[in-house]
């Protein structure tokens, strides 16, 4: 089985501050991982993902995320947010057999960004 | 353009009245699958279907059926819906054989049953 855990239900910060949502995840076996973006009354979108090779993956609207293996961590970064990053993100992981291809997803950071 | 589409994206109805959110995707995935998502739980996966005529239960599937009858379809039916049914409900698609390949999400059916 395999988990997904982000440490922060909600993480306020001021416009052009860094800020650093945090996913750790727990799998038996090799994964891939992926962080989504859900803005208000929308579906959720792709914005990055790791399968393999560098370990600092970068995805859409200034973000980037860090793979690390040996702490089974994937948190997402962005050096200067802006008032449209509010929003849901999610951090998903995806095994590479069995069963564990179903993706799991944890519950979800809600970044707030005030002026 | 590759979408999922969801339909329909607001409904309210009675406790009891069966309902049914359609869900249609072009991309010709085999994986479909449907979520509900309430405040403080995230995403939650009602059921999966892994190609035509497989589905399976996902982690909340009580009071909720699926059917996969064709490969771009994969409607979500409330036999007789209760209240703590309301929620925000998504369906996504991804391709089964490539496991980097990202799910599609459509745009979500807000869902309220009285």
């Amino acid at each position: 089985a395999q988990s997904v855990t982000q440490l922060d239900s909600q993480v306020p910060v001021f416009e052009e501050a860094p800020v650093e949502l945090r996913c750790n995840y727990s799998s038996s076996v090799s994964v891939y991982l992926f962080w989504y973006v859900q803005y208000p009354n929308q579906g959720l979108q792709l914005l990055l993902k790791y399968l393999s090779g560098s370990t600092l993956v970068k995805g859409i609207n200034g973000f980037e995320a860090e793979f690390n293996k040996s702490q089974t961590s994937f948190h997402l970064r962005k050096p200067s947010v802006h008032i449209s990053d509010t929003a849901e993100y999610f951090c998903a992981v995806r095994g590479t057999s069995g069963g564990s291809y179903i993706p799991t997803f944890g519950r979800g950071t809600s970044l707030i960004v005030h002026p | 353009e590759a979408q999922v589409t969801q339909n329909p994206r607001y409904l309210i109805t009675v406790t009891g009245k069966k309902l049914t959110v359609t869900c249609s995707q072009n991309m010709n995935h085999e994986y479909m699958s449907w979520y509900r998502q309430d405040p403080g739980l995230g995403l939650r996966q009602i059921y999966y279907s892994m190609n035509v005529e497989v589905t399976d239960k996902g982690d909340v599937p009580e009071g909720y059926k699926v059917s996969r009858k064709e490969k771009r379809n994969f409607p979500l039916i409330l036999e007789s819906p209760s209240p703590n049914q309301t929620s925000l409900y998504f369906c996504a698609s991804s391709s089964a054989q490539s496991l980097t390949s990202p799910l599609h999400f459509g745009n979500g059916t807000r869902l309220t049953v009285t």
